[in-house]
């Protein structure tokens, strides 16, 4: 149990249609981040929220669609994907996204299939 | 611009024997350096972190890793490996900018041989 839960695990969507991945902490914590995990890639940050507030958007597609409506909860809608998105997508939280050594605390992932 | 360099993306070990994983970093000022795990079908999880407090660190499940300015290195080490510690092994800097976020390495395939 890390404190950060992600659901669902595990998702198989085509390239048309629309679904959301959803991560919760129960840390505290006052940041949340998106990850992506590809295969012979390192991690990409995708986006930053501190306090419910979009801090950083790395040049994620607008396909990838966050929504933070309160600090404990991020979610990444997904709409018209490619195959080149699937991929593993993991959550993180830390006290706050700006503190220097600041140590993130990772979910276990929602692993994405795009068909 | 800080950076980190995981030399070698898989190693093998036997039972019994001593784990290293490299981790070189660049940085212009004194950096935050991290080794986090993931093991299969799993996030990451933090096994230890250096914050100038003292230059060796311990982490959980007996790891523990030295930093070394000379060398720009943060190594990772552990005495006796167990079957358990096959996982990927990921060395990561905190960006010192107003962001802070962290810039991960390309990841170490530990592989534990019985």
């Amino acid at each position: 149990e890390t404190g950060v839960t992600q659901t669902p695990r595990h998702l198989v969507m085509g390239m048309t249609n629309k679904k959301s991945l959803k991560c919760e902490q129960h840390l505290g914590h006052n940041a949340m981040y998106w990850y992506k995990q590809s295969a012979k890639k390192p991690l990409e940050l995708m986006f930053v929220y501190s306090l419910e507030e979009r801090v950083e958007n790395n040049s994620v597609p607008s396909r990838f669609s966050p929504e933070c409506p309160n600090s404990s909860h991020l979610f990444l809608h997904l709409h018209t994907l490619q195959p080149e998105d699937s991929a593993l997508y993991l959550c993180a939280s830390s006290q706050d996204n700006r503190a220097l050594g600041n140590t993130i605390y990772f979910g276990e992932g929602s692993w994405l299939t795009v068909v | 611009a800080q950076s980190v360099t995981q030399l070698g993306s898989h190693v093998s070990v036997s039972e019994g024997a001593l784990v290293l994983l490299r981790c070189n970093y660049s940085s212009s000022v004194p950096p935050y350096l991290f080794w986090y795990v993931q093991y299969p079908n799993q996030g990451l999880q933090l096994l230890l972190k250096y914050t100038s407090a003292a230059t060796l660190v311990k982490g959980i499940n007996g790891f523990e890793a030295e930093f070394k300015k000379s060398e720009t290195s943060f190594h990772l080490t552990k005495p006796s490996a167990h079957m358990s510690d096959a996982a990927e092994y990921f060395c990561a800097v905190s960006r010192m900018d107003s962001s802070y976020k962290l810039i991960f390495g390309s990841g170490t395939r530990l592989l534990v041989r019985p």
